[in-house]
């Protein structure tokens, strides 16, 4: 089955601990990237990946970083979480550069 | 700031009832997302509508695009209780790479 998949799906952690959420699509995608969620802001790109070992910074990436060794996986990483970063997360991955986007279930991380 | 904007935020009919969603963006686009979100869960993807595209269907749901007034509606005909969620546009502008730009959502409500 054609899917993204994120993990772990919920986390709690304290100010300061890195934390890693990993993202894995099996379906050949060049494309991907992590968005945030927050209610009334909608969903904010945070990163994006062209290929392997080629990213860029969406809107949001103060505090966040990323790396694309392999094809399929994008993970993000916080280096020192702050409770700002409170949000729902969202991995998604797309074949090409107009195409459909298809998203992971999504991490529900909180930040104490 | 936000590419996407729908109109209007919150919407509330009965089971059969037609549902129309609004959303305008403000620059060129190669392509405009729906997106379907249940409360707190991941994207599902309804329909895109490419910018050369006037209109499309996929079941009971009709999107339209005016490329002239940037804007397109999402129509899901015979709604029923299950298409309560909350339902995005999303915006593939020209001229960048990877990057879909969220509104914040209409959340619809189908009661019985």
């Amino acid at each position: 089955e054609a899917q993204v998949t994120q993990n772990p799906r919920y986390l709690i952690t304290v100010t300061g601990k890195k934390l890693t959420v990993t993202c894995s699509q099996n379906m050949n995608h060049e494309y991907m990237s992590w968005y945030r969620q927050d209610p009334g802001l909608g969903l904010r790109q945070i990163y994006y990946s062209m290929n392997v070992e080629v990213t860029d910074k969406g809107d949001v990436p103060e505090g966040y970083k990323v790396s694309r060794k392999e094809k399929r996986n994008f993970p993000l990483i916080l280096e020192s979480p702050s409770p700002n970063q409170t949000s729902l997360y969202f991995c998604a991955s797309r074949a090409g550069l107009t195409d459909t986007q298809y998203f992971g279930p999504g991490t529900r991380l909180t930040v104490l | 700031s936000q590419q996407g904007e729908e109109d209007p935020q919150a919407l509330s009919i009965q089971e059969g009832e037609n549902a129309t969603m609004n959303c305008s963006y403000k620059t060129s686009i190669n392509n405009l997302q729906w997106y379907r979100q249940n409360s707190g869960r991941g994207l599902v993807h309804l329909i895109l509508i490419r910018s050369n595209e006037r209109e499309k269907h996929s079941g009971r749901l009709r999107v339209t695009l005016d490329t002239s007034k940037k804007s397109s509606s999402l129509l899901i005909t015979a709604s029923r209780a299950a298409d309560t969620a909350s339902y995005f546009c999303a915006t593939d502008y020209t001229g960048t790479a990877s990057k879909l730009t969220f509104g914040t959502g209409t959340r619809l409500q189908v009661t019985l």
